[in-house]
């Protein structure tokens, strides 16, 4: 399978825990993308890297969020002190100097 | 502020017809337009997507038509399958700054047998 793949797809989490999720894209894909999905809604920008250099971030990334991709190829979005609003639908998209952005399967967070 | 808005929220056709799902964008800075399909519990599949130089793109059995001076565009989906019953969302970017997806509220479409 060479599509993008997220870990963990599912994660269930108690309110105030830090939670960790990873971001494989596609190969030689140079940009890569995290957007949040509620229930029920479309999909929100949260951030951007284009390789490695984190271009931008949306208002919607508060401090509690945080996400890197070393040597620009896999990523990982970090939530700390987790709040019940935090859960949703995390997915993760990539692109090769190009529009056309493919997203993974997505890691639903549930906190408790 | 909702930049895309798309309707109708839900949609239910007979197997062989056309469903139509519009969106509607403000700002006039976006430069493409794609439409995404995402099934239960899965991530969104890119479908089709269209630039604003032209009014009409097919593939298959997807047609995008695209009204610039209107800013709005929509989906047609001939000979509706009940395979085809899926969450779509069109989205916008703007190509040289980044690309990042503004997508609309989504439509719950329904094929019945």
């Amino acid at each position: 399978d060479t599509g993008v793949s997220q870990d963990p797809r599912h994660k269930i989490t108690k309110r105030g825990q830090n939670v960790t999720f990873r971001c494989d894209p596609i190969s030689e894909h140079n940009r890569l993308y995290w957007y949040r999905q509620t229930l029920g809604q479309g999909p929100e920008f949260l951030t951007y890297f284009q390789n490695e250099a984190q271009l931008e971030k949306s208002r919607l990334l508060s401090d509690r969020f945080s996400a890197e991709r070393p040597k620009g190829s896999f990523s990982t979005l970090e939530i700390q002190r987790t709040e019940q609003g935090d859960s949703a639908m995390y997915l993760c998209a990539s692109s090769y100097h190009r529009a056309e952005q493919f997203f993974g399967p997505g890691t639903r967070l549930t906190v408790l | 502020q909702q930049q895309v808005k798309q309707s109708p929220q839900s949609l239910i056709v007979q197997k062989g017809g056309i469903p139509i799902i519009n969106c509607a964008y403000e700002n006039t800075a976006f430069d493409y337009f794609p439409w995404y399909q995402q099934f239960p519990g899965k991530g969104p599949a890119l479908l089709i997507a269209i630039r604003p130089d032209v009014s009409e793109k097919k593939e298959g059995r997807f047609t995008i038509s695209f009204n610039k001076s209107a800013k709005q565009f929509s989906l047609h989906i001939m000979d509706s399958q009940p395979g085809d019953s899926a969450t779509y969302f069109c989205a916008a970017s703007i190509n040289n700054a980044g690309n990042m997806l503004t997508f609309g509220g989504g439509t719950r479409l329904m094929v019945k047998p």
